[in-house]
Formats: structure tokens, C-alpha cells, sequence
């Protein structure tokens, strides 16, 4: 089956600094592009942003709400995606969900098949 | 970064219901759009992938059209479990951006 399971989410101080994990299991995680997402209470998704594969170089891309602040890294030997946050804002309080893209041109597969449960994040004093 | 308007925000509808959700894109994003459900403390569910293709396990009755800069969601027949908040996705080009949402509910 597959899965994708984060954690790491909590309550955390403005300025401050955490670090979010994404578990995958059931694919080959390498083969994939992955993407976090957030959505603040009560309003709708943003993308926040997205690691490419070993093949891509793992290259990044990020939405400009979270660029220099948010960085994402992957660890294929751990089938494992991070998200970590720093100079975090109160607007930054959201669940945190990770998504995959499938394998294959986007133009044929399109994005964020399956998604994590979400982990919320707090940012408040 | 492209815009997505997507309408009504929300609507009130019965079980058997033709329901019909659009997003508007700010600029061309041939057929680059995805449609997702959300139901209250759940994750996305992606039902439509590259404007009309349906995703493995969705019913029939979720159908999507279009391209260029208008797409359509359309449930045929609406079913309880149908009662949720529907968002499209450009990934045409970065940032990706999400619709604001349609919430469906119930009439």
C-alpha cells in the first residue's frame, strides 16, 4: 500500500525554527518528485514547494511566501522527504502535508497523486 | 504567477444533483490542471489528473474538461459522500497554484 506519513509538526515560537519529516512506503520513493503543501486553518492549499529526483540532481523549487526560509531535502536510503523551517511566521501556522508526483512526463500524469495525513504546525508566542 | 478563480466558492445541492464547479486561469495553461476533493480533517484526493483524465478508483460520475483557460468539474449525479470541498491545480508552470475551493454542500 502506499503511504506517506509526516511528522515533526508543533507548537513553535515566531522566529523559531522546525523541522518536518515525511515517511513514504509502498513505492520506490526515489523515482519520485516530491512536494510539500500547506493549508492554514480554515483556508484553502498552497503549494510551499518541491524536490526533484537524483536524476534531476535534486533540485528545488519554492513558492515565494517560504523562499530563504524553507528548505527541502530528501534522503532516498530512508525513503524519507523534510521540510525544514526556519524564521518561521505566524502566518506559516498550516497543516503540512507531503505529496508525491507520479513517475512520468506531468503533461501525461499530473501531479500529487497521493498525499500524507498532514502535521499541523503552530506558529504563535 | 497564474491566477486561479475558481466558482462558486460555494453551493448548496441535493443527492442526484448536476453539479458543475469552473476555474478560470489567468493565462494559458493548455490542459495542465487537476482537480482534488477534501473532505473536513482529511487530506486531498486527486479525482481528475491533465484536465479530463479520471484517476484510477474515482467514479465515473466526476467527469473534467477543458483547456486553455477554462475547466470544468462536473459530478453527473451528486452522491452523499459527494458533500465535500473540490480544488483545481495549475501546474503549468511555478509557483503551482490551487484554486480557492468549492465547497458543495448539502441543499
Amino acid at each position: 500500500e502506499v503511504q506517506l506519513v509526516e511528522s515533526g509538526g508543533g507548537l513553535v515560537q515566531p522566529g523559531g525554527s522546525l523541522r518536518l519529516s515525511c515517511a513514504a512506503s509502498g513505492f520506490t520513493f526515489s523515482n519520485h518528485y516530491m512536494d510539500w503543501v500547506r493549508q492554514a486553518p480554515g483556508k484553502g492549499l498552497e503549494w510551499v514547494g518541491r524536490t526533484r529526483d537524483k536524476a534531476s540532481n535534486y533540485t528545488t523549487q519554492y513558492a515565494a511566501s517560504v523562499k530563504g526560509r524553507f528548505t527541502i531535502s530528501r534522503d532516498d536510503s530512508k525513503n524519507s522527504l523534510f521540510l525544514q523551517m526556519n524564521s518561521l511566521k505566524t502566518e506559516d501556522t498550516a497543516v503540512y502535508y507531503c505529496a508525491r508526483r507520479p513517475v512520468g512526463p506531468p503533461g501525461r500524469y499530473g501531479q500529487f497523486d497521493c498525499w500524507g495525513q498532514g502535521t499541523l504546525v503552530t506558529v504563535s508566542s | 504567477d497564474i491566477q486561479m478563480t475558481q466558482s462558486p466558492s460555494s453551493l448548496s445541492a441535493s443527492v442526484g444533483d448536476r453539479v458543475t464547479i469552473t476555474c478560470r486561469a489567468s493565462q494559458d495553461i493548455r490542459n495542465d490542471l487537476g482537480w482534488y476533493q477534501q473532505k473536513p480533517g482529511k487530506a486531498p484526493k486527486r479525482l481528475i489528473y491533465v484536465a479530463s483524465n479520471l484517476q484510477s478508483g474515482v467514479p465515473s460520475r466526476f467527469s473534467g474538461s477543458g483547456s486553455g483557460t477554462d475547466f470544468t468539474l462536473t459530478i453527473s449525479s451528486l452522491q452523499p459522500e459527494d458533500f465535500a470541498t473540490y480544488y483545481c491545480l495549475q501546474d503549468s508552470s511555478y509557483p503551482f497554484t490551487f484554486g480557492g475551493g468549492t465547497k458543495v454542500e448539502v441543499k
